[in-house]
């Protein structure tokens, strides 16, 4: 089984703190997502990697910056938390970029920043 | 512009008996796949069943189903004989070989 892990189930910063995201997946996937979470606006993709050392902005990357150095680690960073970045962050890794790969996803973290 | 759109933003049904989850896509690719996932209040996000743009049959995996419409653009999850459960939230999602979009959510409770 596809396993997807995120360094923590729940955080707690304060306003201005640099935060880490950390995501690993076991499976050699190639691409990696990670998305936040909010009530009424669904699933909102940040970044994205479809290989070592590549990313590729999603929607809302604003406020964010994300780290490749490794096939299996996807890093999300929040260089000055700020309290509309509380939120859901989910973690996200697919084989292939064909249609039917399906996307394999961590337990997310609940983010509250103060 | 990709969108998917889940119009419920809250369903009930009652143990046993099959529910309707809706979902409609916006997107100008002649092939795409489309997805549902379900999430619990534990956060994770499960697969549950993949219908292909080219696919003339309807999915099926195991109570789950998908009503694939083309031509209306809509990919309704059918869960049948419905559990306490399948109480969660549920995610209809479009890959078009670039990007995942998914939709707003729809949160499912199972009344007993």
């Amino acid at each position: 089984d596809v396993k997807v892990t995120q360094s923590s189930r729940y955080l707690v910063k304060r306003t201005g703190e640099k935060v880490f995201l950390e995501c690993v997946q076991d499976m050699d996937h190639e691409n990696m997502f990670w998305y936040r979470q909010d009530p009424g606006l669904g699933l909102r993709l940040i970044y994205f990697s479809y290989d070592v050392k590549m990313k590729e902005k999603g929607d809302i990357p604003e406020g964010y910056s994300v780290s490749r150095e490794k096939k299996e680690r996807f890093s999300l960073i929040l260089e000055s938390a700020s309290t509309n970045q509380t939120s859901m962050y989910l973690c996200a890794s697919s084989f292939g970029r064909t249609l039917v790969e399906t996307q394999y996803f961590g337990p997310g973290t609940r983010l509250l920043v103060l | 512009a990709q969108k998917i759109t889940q119009t419920q933003p809250g369903m009930f049904v009652q143990e046993k008996e099959a529910v309707t989850l809706d979902c409609t896509y916006d997107t100008s690719d002649q092939s795409y796949g489309l997805f549902w996932y379900k999430q619990p209040s534990s956060g994770e996000m499960i697969f549950l069943i993949y219908q292909g743009s080219y696919d003339e049959q309807n999915a099926t995996e195991g109570r789950y189903s998908l009503n694939f419409q083309k031509a209306r653009k809509s990919a309704n999850l059918v869960i049948s004989a419905s559990q306490l459960g399948d109480s969660a939230m549920y995610f209809c999602a479009m890959n078009t070989g670039n990007q995942f979009y998914f939709g707003t959510g729809t949160s499912l409770t199972v009344i007993p």
